[in-house]
């Protein structure tokens, strides 16, 4: 089957700057994507979704674009907190599984 | 709170020795599932639920087994273990009505069989 896959598998970034992690999706068709982010030791949390009908989506210093035209997707955190750092994983929908990428290490530098 | 449980959260096991890893959610969701997470693999399913009685397997299922007799309990059972199932677990749900397809994870279970 299609894979979700991302383009980094670390990230370090200094405290407040902002962040942007990348995945790459192959199933023109997926129509729901979602970002996780996995702290360690824990479960992964839902932060932020998207569907396909839609190019951006805004949440509490988080935003997730869409691009369609080449199975793109990013999720971008601004003024990034050492809270921040974490595993994130982006989750294509192929109900009823989801497909998830292997996932970016975030550090956050102070 | 709305949660999914796991347990236990750490288990050291030897090979051939069944065990049970149990997953109950409080949140009234048909879908639940399991994945395992290895290191550079991401989550890989293992086995899925669409409801009470129905299972499926997922791309993973060789060596586990599951059953669904209740809405919120969603059990993982290995009844042979070996070493190349030491991995951390997950279970999750979520519902299937409507669009959102947000699955709840639970704390994970390490496991390690030697």
């Amino acid at each position: 089957g299609e894979s979700v896959g991302l383009h980094l598998p670390t990230l370090s970034v200094q405290e407040g700057d902002n962040s942007i992690i990348n995945c790459a999706y192959s199933n023109s068709a997926s129509d729901y994507f979602i970002w996780y982010k996995q702290e360690s030791g824990k479960g992964p949390q839902f932060i932020i979704d998207i569907r396909s009908n839609m190019d951006k989506r805004q949440g509490q210093r988080v935003t997730v674009l869409l691009n369609k035209t080449v199975k793109h997707l990013s999720l971008q955190i601004a003024a990034t907190q050492p809270g921040d750092s974490a595993v994130y994983f982006c989750a294509e929908n192929m109900f009823p599984d989801m497909r998830f990428g292997a996932g970016t290490r975030l550090t956050v530098k102070p | 709170e709305a949660q999914v449980t796991q347990n236990p959260r750490y288990l050291i096991t030897v090979t051939g020795k069944k065990l049970t890893v149990t997953c109950s959610q409080n949140m009234n969701h048909e879908y639940m599932s399991w994945y395992r997470q290895d290191p550079g693999l991401g989550l890989r399913q293992i086995y899925y639920s669409m409801n009470v009685e129905v299972t499926d397997k997922g791309d993973v299922p060789e060596g586990y087994k599951v059953s669904r007799k209740e809405k919120r309990n969603f059990p993982l059972i290995l009844e042979s273990p070996s070493p190349n199932q030491t991995s951390l677990y997950f279970c999750a749900s979520r519902k299937t009505s409507g669009f959102a397809y947000e699955q709840y994870f639970g704390p994970g279970t390490r496991l390690t069989v030697t």
